[in-house]
């Protein structure tokens, strides 16, 4: 069994200022992360997966996430928040391998003030 | 190259009225997706395609709910009939391969469905 808990289901970020979403999860099994992004009106759109190796990953836009599996956590950040960033943003988890199945956390709908 | 497309982008019905959706996947793409995604919550696998075959149908309720991808390649969810807690957005997806290892999944823009 898989889940994903975030932390906070709406962050509010001025300009310019560090974005951090929480993201922690619970996997039976070594987990692949995900962070996907929904823009109003739109599908969701990957930003950045964790499968193996380096556990530090770059996705689009400027965002980054670690996997920290001592803290089963895979926290979302941006140094310096844009407008342009005011979305929804979901963790998700699989367990990999030949039944993989992706679980959503609920989402944290994120707003940058100007 | 074009994107997951589905249609309707909305649709208001009465309840115990028939609802069809529609997903064409990114070509190329041997997995689809449905899922069902609530107000304020994260999208829930309703079904997944390899081709023509339905590998992982659990979370689907099939007193009401079923879905068909014939020819491997475009799919219908259809609802009938409806209820009122069936208001959602119905999201469809395609990958390359059913591991994330062979790609991400490609998300449509969603079908909103409002029940009266």
């Amino acid at each position: 069994a898989q889940s994903v808990t975030q932390l906070g289901s709406h962050v509010s970020v001025s300009e310019g200022a560090l974005v951090l979403l929480r993201c922690n999860y619970s996997s039976s099994v070594p987990p692949y992360l995900f962070w996907y992004v929904q823009y109003p009106n739109q599908g969701l759109q990957l930003l950045l997966k964790y499968t193996t190796g380096a556990t530090l990953v770059k996705g689009i836009n400027g965002f980054e996430a670690e996997f920290k599996k001592s803290e089963t956590s895979f926290h979302l950040t941006k140094p310096s928040a844009h407008m342009s960033d005011a979305a929804e943003y979901f963790c998700a988890v699989s367990g990999g391998g030949s039944n993989y199945k992706l679980t959503f956390g609920k989402g944290t709908l994120l707003t940058v003030n100007p | 190259e074009a994107g997951v497309v589905q249609s309707p982008r909305y649709k208001i019905i009465e309840k115990k009225q028939p609802v069809a959706f529609w997903c064409n996947p990114i070509s190329g793409h041997n997995t689809l997706y449905w899922y069902l995604q609530n107000l304020g919550q994260g999208p829930e696998l309703l079904i997944r395609y390899e081709n023509e075959e339905a590998v992982d149908d659990s979370q689907l309720p099939k007193d009401r709910f079923s879905a068909e991808r014939l020819k491997g390649v475009d799919s219908t969810l259809k609802i009938q009939p409806a209820e009122l807690g069936d208001s959602a957005v119905y999201l469809c997806a395609s990958s390359l391969g059913d591991t994330p290892n062979t790609g991400e999944l490609f998300f449509g823009e969603g079908s909103r469905l409002t029940v009266l």
